[in-house]
């Protein structure tokens, strides 16, 4: 029953270093999303995805990329990595519709010196 | 474009008291959905309900409640009688019906129950 996994749970960085953040899920669901936390702003959508081999921006998309090679998986790139992108990153999934909720994983906290 | 607002940052209670969260919402689309998450101390993103812009039905669940009013685009959350373990971030989110599921979160109501 693990629903939304993501991998790692926690990072540390330094600025410049490259890394891969992984989220998987197990219910067949279309859409999957990557959003970012910080402290007093909600979850802001980082990219999405409506289907294998779709990606698209979010509201916040600049410094990552993201590929959606296979239906269960959702993969967040950071190339060259900033201070300003320490956070709480969280993966999520939905079924093919607006009105349905979203599952999430626990988040990875990664933290860029 | 989409924008929830909740403009209580924190809200602190003693166990037992009512706690009401407020959250208000701007789109211009006739049909979009609300939904409420619990997020507690451990981190992870609880899914609690969802309402249809259609379905102007008030909704009671064991100490929840939520009151969805569209004539001042609002849909606050109740937490009757609170427990320590209602303490916990509460955000609330916007997902319009051509969005491709995609949600606007507010920034979120911290609620801290004391004993």
């Amino acid at each position: 029953n693990a629903g939304v996994t993501q991998t790692p749970k926690f990072r540390v960085l330094k600025t410049g270093q490259s890394m891969t953040l992984l989220c998987a899920q197990d219910m067949n669901h279309e859409y999957m999303y990557w959003y970012r936390q910080d402290p007093g702003m909600g979850l802001r959508l980082i990219h999405y995805s409506v289907g294998e081999g779709t990606t698209a921006k979010g509201e916040v998309p600049d410094g990552y990329n993201v590929s959606r090679l296979k239906k269960q998986n959702f993969l967040l790139g950071l190339e060259s990595a900033a201070p300003s992108q320490t956070s709480v990153y969280f993966c999520a999934s939905s079924p093919e519709y607006s009105n349905q909720p979203q599952h999430f994983g626990d988040g990875t906290r990664l933290s860029i010196l | 474009a989409q924008k929830v607002t909740q403009a209580q940052t924190e809200i602190s209670v003693v166990e037992k008291e009512d706690v009401t969260l407020d959250c208000v919402y701007e789109t211009r689309d006739t049909t979009y959905y609300l939904f409420w998450y619990k997020q507690p101390p451990s981190g992870e993103l609880v899914f609690l309900i969802r309402r249809n812009s259609f379905d102007e039905q008030n909704e009671i669940s064991g100490r929840y409640s939520w009151n969805f009013q569209k004539s001042t685009s609002s849909f606050n959350f109740t937490i009757t009688a609170s427990q320590v373990v209602d303490s916990a971030v509460y955000f609330c989110a916007l997902s319009e019906a051509d969005s491709w599921g995609k949600f606007q979160f507010g920034a979120g109501t911290q609620v801290v129950v004391t004993p």
